[in-house]
């Protein structure tokens, strides 16, 4: 099956600062991989997804990157604000089937 | 609200008991999913249905869970016998054929003594 590795499990960055995320995916027939944003209490809330046949997608201070060649693929938030204080899930599934989440990385941005 | 819904958003309960908890999809979605979270972990795959159809369960679902969606709408999860470490949040998402986007209902948070 999927295994779904994400590293840091923690990160703190400056208020402005850049975070990256990386994760990496075990299973070559994976083609979707999702990144979501759990605030503490709250339900995931997907804020960014990518499919295999894309290596980059942007939306706004958020982007995703993918190489499926090495299965990695990352999250990026530029110009980071405390509101992006969370932990984000990475996952990889696809073929409107199950995902696999990552073990979260718990972001803290520090005004 | 249009969103995924659960029920209870909490339970408690003693150790050897029975529970049980609802999910009720966004309407038009007829994929459902079980998945079970635990502090400082990723949300973990229990099963899924596509509308009545239970396509597949983790082995993580022992004998003691059983899900259900007799009508293609709404779920349930069946834990008989509960134990210690069945405490977890256990979150539901829903997602309609031709798209993976998963959504996540609040989740029941359970307890067990």
């Amino acid at each position: 099956g999927e295994n779904v590795e994400q590293h840091p499990s923690t990160l703190s960055v400056q208020e402005g600062d850049s975070a990256v995320i990386k994760c990496t995916y075990s299973d070559s027939a994976s083609n979707y991989f999702p990144w979501y944003k759990q605030e503490l209490g709250k339900r995931p809330q997907l804020i960014i997804d990518i499919r295999s046949n894309v290596g980059e997608k942007k939306d706004q201070r958020i982007a995703v990157t993918l190489n499926k060649t090495a299965k990695h693929f990352s999250l990026h938030i530029t110009e980071t604000q405390p509101e992006d204080s969370a932990v984000y899930f990475c996952a990889a599934g696809g073929g409107y089937q199950k995902v696999t989440f990552g073990t979260g990385t718990k972001l803290q941005v520090i005004p | 609200d249009t969103g995924v819904s659960q029920d209870p958003r909490h339970k408690i309960t003693k150790r050897g008991q029975n529970v049980t908890f609802r999910c009720d999809p966004i309407s038009e979605h007829n994929r459902l999913y079980w998945y079970r979270q635990t502090l400082g972990q990723g949300p973990e795959f229990l099963t899924y249905f596509q509308n009545e159809a239970q396509l597949e369960k983790s082995r993580l679902l022992s004998d003691r869970f059983s899900a259900e969606r007799p009508k293609g709408s709404f779920s349930t999860l069946e834990i008989q016998r509960t134990e210690q470490g069945d405490s977890a949040m256990y979150l539901c998402a829903s997602s309609i054929d031709g798209s993976d986007e998963q959504f996540f209902g609040p989740g029941t948070r359970l307890t067990v003594l």
